[in-house]
């Protein structure tokens, strides 16, 4: 399958400071990608849709000012946790919509990154 | 109403036995569906894809019941390494959505030798 890769895989900040993570899709061109939030024992939370070259489309209740995403490339996505607090701990996982030949689209995900605020 | 519902579970059986999950979603019109597996503290992987006439890959089955919107996934023969949490997953697939994915919470499976 097609690879994606997230860095760093684990973060630990304090409060206050801003983090960024990337997303690269390894092997394939991704127009769309995903940004996920996941707390312990829930469920993938989808935080934003980020297209190349354009705005990232940001769900209900995520701020867009506090959450920047960058999507510059065919192959790199950046989500910067602005002023980060410890509520914003949680698992961070991007994914990559590629399509196929017969119209077909799957998700592939990346490792994930941990992030801990103090 | 939660764009996707599964059994909580946990599910705890013993290695070869028959495990079976359900999984229900709401909007009538998703078009794909999928199992997705997560072990712990790792991201979810594809499993296997869910097609209209049901689908098999070894000792997982697949099927689809677009006119319940149910979904099922069941395994034979478990293995100590099936141990994770499955997660069913529908795509949105609705205007400015497309593409989107819904995750269910998922349902913990744990095989005991």
């Amino acid at each position: 399958g097609a690879v994606v890769s997230q860095h760093p895989s684990r973060v630990i900040c304090k409060s206050g400071t801003s983090v960024k993570i990337e997303c690269r899709s390894l092997d394939f061109q991704a127009t769309t990608m995903f940004w996920y939030r996941q707390f312990p024992k829930q469920s993938l939370m989808l935080m934003a849709t980020s297209n190349e070259g354009s705005k990232a489309t940001y769900e209900q209740g995520v701020e867009k000012d506090k959450f920047l995403i960058n999507h510059a490339s065919l192959t790199l996505s950046t989500l910067t946790v602005t002023s980060a607090h410890p509520e914003d701990s949680s698992f961070y996982i991007c994914s990559a919509r590629l399509s196929g030949l017969a119209g077909e689209e799957t998700q592939y995900f990346g490792p994930g990154t941990r992030l801990l605020v103090l | 109403r939660k764009e996707v519902e599964q059994d909580p579970g946990p599910f705890n059986v013993p290695e070869g036995a028959t495990v079976a999950f359900n999984c229900t979603y709401s909007n009538s019109a998703s078009q794909s569906f999928f199992w997705y597996r997560q072990d712990c503290r790792k991201e979810p992987k594809l499993l296997m894809s869910v097609y209209s006439s049901g689908n098999e890959d070894g000792r997982f089955t697949a099927q689809l019941n677009r006119a319940s919107q149910y979904i099922s996934l069941l395994i034979r023969d478990s293995k100590l390494s099936d141990s994770a949490t499955y997660l069913c997953v529908v795509n949105g697939n609705r205007g400015s959505t497309l593409g989107r994915l819904y995750f269910g919470r998922g349902t913990q499976l744990t095989v005991w030798p």
